[in-house]
This record gives structure tokens, C-alpha cells and sequence, in this order.
């Protein structure tokens, strides 16, 4: 089945202990990006990556970082985490920058 | 700037009848696509139906329709025969044009539907 996968769905954490949300598609896409959603806020983007060994800022990247080594996976790393990063965080991918999204099911971090 | 605005927060409509969720853009780039997306209670975001800027017909996938007016901006979703499933909150998005290369969705404040048995 094509997907994008998130790990973990839910998560709490506490202030500055470093984590990893691994975000994974089996669509052989090349473009992958980093979204979060709040309320009031809207999803706005975090980071993307157009192909393998090239990622970009999206609107909000301070507090994050990313790695695109291979195609299939996009890991989104909080190295401090703090708890204006608490929010619902999607992974999205499409066969290539212009084309239709698809979304993974999301990961819900609460950072205390 | 580009902006989507869906003006609805909520929206009521009984089962079987259809129901049209509103959404209006603002770009000047001549190249832009058009997504509508539902995310249900559960959270995650389901792609529902895509109108590229220079489609000449307005997009259909099964119930799903968008009425496409480029000249009034407009991208609204219709949902016929509305079904109980189809609770969940709508998001329009725009995907900005092919010149800024980000891939970038802009996304509206979303329209909550509720279906009525």
C-alpha cells in the first residue's frame, strides 16, 4: 500500500531532551516536507527537501532541523525541544515539488 | 502575498443533500494549483481533489467536484449526497507557483462540516 509513515504518533516529552520524528514513503517520491498545524495557526511548513542531500527552510524552521540521506526517508529532529514546539506535526511527500501531497497521519508532541 | 480564505467555520447539512464549502485565493503567479484535503476527528489529512491553474474543466473525483471560477478567485468544494463519514473539518490549500520551486501548500483556517443523520 502507498503511504507515508510517522513515528512515533504520540508523543510527551519535556523541555530540551532531544528527539526524532522519522517520517518514511514507499512512493519513490522525490520531494518530502515537514508541516505543523496549530489552532489559529493554521499547518504552516517547516522544512522541505526537493530530492536526496537537498533541504530547504520552509516558514517556521528555527528550533528544528532535518536530513534527507536516503529518498524513501525525511526525519524531523528537535534537538532542544521547548513548548511553543507543542503542536500536531505532518510529514508529506509528492513525486515531485508541483505535484498533489500526501500526508502522513501525523505525530501529536507535547513538550512540558 | 499569497492567501486562501475559507470564510465558513462551520457548517450544518443534512445526509444526501450536498453541500458547498467556500474558498477564495489571492496570488499574482499565473501558475498555481488548487487541493482540497478533510481531516477527520482522527487527525490525519486526506487528499480529496486537485485543480491546476490552466485546467479548462473543473475537477471531479467521485462525489467530490470543485467549482473552478479563476476570474472571482474561487475554488469551492462541493460534496454531494453528503454521507455521515463526511464530518470532518476541510482545508483548501494553494500550492505556490512553479517559479518559487518550494512546493510550498498555503493553507486556509478550514470549514467544519457536519453531516445530520
Amino acid at each position: 500500500e502507498a503511504q507515508v509513515t510517522q513515528n512515533p504518533r504520540y508523543l510527551i516529552t519535556v523541555t530540551g531532551k532531544k528527539l526524532t520524528v522519522t517520517c518514511s514513503q514507499n512512493m519513490n517520491h522525490e520531494y518530502m516536507s515537514w508541516y505543523r498545524q496549530d489552532p489559529g495557526l493554521g499547518l504552516r511548513q517547516i522544512y522541505y527537501s526537493m530530492n536526496v542531500e537537498v533541504t530547504d527552510k520552509g516558514d517556521v524552521p528555527e528550533g528544528y532541523k532535518v536530513s534527507r540521506k536516503e529518498k524513501r526517508n525525511f526525519p524531523l529532529i528537535l534537538e532542544s525541544p521547548s513548548p511553543n514546539q507543542t503542536s500536531l506535526y505532518f510529514c508529506a511527500s509528492s513525486l515531485w515539488g508541483g505535484d498533489t501531497q500526501y500526508f502522513g497521519p501525523g505525530t501529536r508532541l507535547t513538550v512540558l | 502575498a499569497q492567501k486562501i480564505t475559507q470564510t465558513q467555520p462551520g457548517m450544518f447539512v443534512q445526509e444526501k443533500e450536498a453541500v458547498t464549502l467556500d474558498c477564495t485565493y489571492d496570488t499574482s503567479d499565473p501558475s498555481y494549483g488548487l487541493f482540497w484535503y478533510k481531516q477527520p476527528s482522527s487527525g490525519e489529512m486526506i487528499f480529496l481533489i486537485y485543480q491546476g491553474s490552466y485546467d479548462q474543466q473543473n475537477a471531479t473525483e467521485g462525489r467530490y467536484s470543485l467549482n473552478f471560477q479563476k476570474a472571482r478567485k474561487s475554488a469551492n468544494l462541493v460534496i454531494s449526497a453528503s454521507q455521515l463519514g463526511d464530518s470532518a473539518m476541510y482545508f483548501c490549500a494553494m500550492r505556490e507557483g512553479l517559479r518559487s520551486n518550494t512546493g510550498k501548500l498555503i493553507f486556509g483556517q478550514g470549514t467544519t462540516l457536519q453531516v445530520k443523520p
